[in-house]
This record gives C-alpha cells, structure tokens and sequence, in this order.
C-alpha cells in the first residue's frame, strides 16, 4: 500500500491495558504527526517529529508516549488510558514541518478504552 | 498561539446549490490556509489552500476567499453533487516558520438529492 498506513485500524483496551499504534509512510517524507480526532472537536496535534527528533509535544498526558525510530515509522504507545481518550488517531507526514506543507493522513486508528 | 473558529458545524444543501463555510483565525500573522476534506470513514485529504498574497484562488466547482483585514477565509463549493458530502476542515499557519497547522472544528456538510 503506498501513502500512509496505520494499522491495527480497530482497537479496543482496557484501562489496565498496554498498546501500541503504529504509523508508516512510504512517501519520503521528513516530518511525522500524531493526531486525536475526537467527535465535533478540531483535530488535536498531539505530536510532531522532525527526521525522527521530537519537535513538539502539545501537552499530551504521559499515558501517550510516541516513538520514531525512523523518519518512514511512527509509534503511539498507550498504557493506562482513561475512556476519554477513546477517539480516531490518526497520522499524517509531510515533506517537511514547515507548515505550508501538504500533510497526508493515514486511515486512522478507532480506538475504544472501556 | 492560533485559534480557528469554523462555521457552520452542520449544512445541508441541495443538489445543485451552493455551499459557503467560514471560518475565522485570531493570529493576524497566519499566512497560509489549506481545507480539509475527510468523507465519512476516509482519512482527511487537502482539497485547496490559499497563501495571504492572494484574495481568492480557484479550482473547478471549489474556491477559496481570503480577507486578511477581517481575519477571515471562506470554502465555496458550487453546483454541489452528493459525492461532496464530508466533514471539511479549514486551517491555519504562518508558513516558513515551523508552527503547525491550527484546524477548526469542522463543518459537516450534507447535499441532499
């Protein structure tokens, strides 16, 4: 698949659980997002790395920690979440972090913390 | 930091008719403002986007108009179709710099048949 992938596309945890959603773009892009998608809300930018280096955290609680072990891969790892946190995470890339740059999202993640 | 305000969250259309959405911005140095389109189910993808050195930029039945003054941009979409029904999302930054994109909250538009 070309474009930007998330997988698992459906998720539901526990709040005792431990996850991990994973992001990959295969369009040589340098700059990675996360996104919470929550009902009638904007979307919410949780994170931003630049060439695999963190550029922005936007006051995202601590049970979300992001990983990028390259600039192609993305991870959001979840431990500990609340049921507000259900929502559709979704991740974007760019060519770079300037913000004129088109961002292509991925499908999404529909996650549901029971 | 940016705050967008968008509206209407909800509209409905008939076939045929048009479609205007507004939204408002408060940072007066944004100078960059892409849309948003995300149908039901699918990721959002850009559709049209407008830099401050312009007033209105066009694309087919979809255009965008920019009044720095007032701080304000607006979506138009003309001779609506069914196949424009979808959440859009207007957005806002200083391009060259690297703050990110601010977005509205998103505007549900239905077209009906």
């Amino acid at each position: 698949e070309t474009g930007v992938t998330q997988t698992p596309r459906h998720l539901v945890m526990g709040m005792t659980n431990k996850k991990s959603l994973k992001c990959e773009q295969h369009l040589g892009h340098n700059a990675m997002y996360w996104y919470k998608q929550s009902a009638k809300k904007p979307l919410e930018l949780m994170f931003v790395y630049s060439l695999e280096e963190r550029v922005e955290n936007n006051s995202v609680p601590s049970r979300f920690s992001p990983e990028c072990p390259n600039s192609s891969h993305l991870f959001l790892h979840l431990h500990t979440l609340q049921p507000e946190d259900s929502a559709l995470y979704l991740c974007a890339s760019s060519q770079d972090i300037q913000g004129y740059n088109e961002q292509f999202f991925g499908p999404g993640t529909r996650l549901t913390v029971l | 930091g940016e705050n967008v305000e968008q509206h209407p969250s909800t509209l409905s259309v008939q076939e045929g008719d048009s479609a205007v959405i507004k939204c408002t911005y408060s940072d007066s140095a944004s100078n960059y403002f892409p849309w948003y389109k995300q149908e039901l189910g699918k990721r959002p993808q850009l559709i049209i986007d407008i830099r401050s050195n312009v007033g209105e930029k066009k694309d087919q039945r979809i255009a965008v108009t920019l009044n720095k003054t007032a701080k304000h941009f607006s979506l138009h979409i003309t001779e609506t179709q069914p196949e424009d029904s979808a959440v859009y999302f207007c957005a806002a930054t200083l391009s060259g710099s690297a703050r990110q994109l601010t977005f509205g909250s998103g505007t549900q538009l239905t077209v009906l048949p």
